[in-house]
């Protein structure tokens, strides 16, 4: 059964620093997404991991994917308010299986 | 920008009614899901459906919920016996078919099972 953990679940940060989350997850997966949830709404995709190596980046976020470990990292750069949200990554099984398995998320919190 | 889209945006039903939930996904996908969030808690996988079938379903997707695309756009979920541990945030979910399996995701319906 594919487990995906996410750490922190919680994250308090002051506006201007960094900070990582991370994603381990249990089987091999070549997909790893991560979506930002504002509370009450639906899930927004920020990112799409297709390979063991890839970054990608947007404004002050930025993900990676390393498939030997297992494990996805989502780094915030000078955190600003406006990034206070949940952050939620999601795997899908080798095998053609097209379900998403999340994490349990992390309620990030930009204090100014 | 299309955008999967769902109706009601809150449900509230007594235990033991049936309920429909209506989703209109994007229109060029052509898979489509159901995910259910408790409150303060994780995204859960009910099912997805390709074809005209359902590929995949949890074991939380019991005899209880069906799923059907009755007509070329929307795609719905019924609970037949709503319990109160079914109230929860439903979302649903397309995408293209593809190595991506970007889902993209309607902004839910919210039922309240009292």
């Amino acid at each position: 059964e594919l487990k995906v953990e996410q750490n922190p679940l919680f994250l308090s940060m002051q506006e201007g620093k960094n900070y990582t989350i991370y994603c381990n997850y249990s089987t091999t997966s070549d997909r790893l997404y991560w979506y930002r949830q504002d509370p009450g709404k639906s899930l927004e995709s920020l990112f799409v991991l297709l390979s063991n190596g890839a970054v990608k980046q947007e404004g002050r976020l930025m993900a990676s994917l390393d498939t030997k470990a297992r494990l996805s990292t989502l780094h915030i750069t000078a955190a600003v308010h406006d990034l206070s949200a949940t952050y939620f990554c999601a795997v899908d099984m080798e095998g053609g299986s097209e379900k998403l398995v999340f994490g349990k998320g992390t309620k990030l919190t930009v204090n100014p | 920008e299309p955008e999967v889209t769902q109706t009601p945006s809150h449900q509230v039903t007594q235990m033991g009614q049936e309920v429909i939930l209506r989703c209109v996904p994007i229109s060029n996908h052509l898979y489509f899901y159901w995910y259910r969030q408790i409150l303060g808690q994780k995204v859960e996988f009910l099912v997805s459906f390709y074809n005209n079938e359902i590929s995949e379903k949890s074991e939380i997707f019991d005899d209880q919920f069906s799923v059907e695309r009755p007509d070329g756009s929307n795609f719905t979920l019924k609970i037949r016996s709503t319990k109160l541990e079914d109230s929860a945030m439903y979302f649903c979910a397309s995408s293209e078919l593809g190595p991506y399996n970007e889902q993209f995701f309607g902004p839910g319906t919210r039922l309240t099972v009292l």
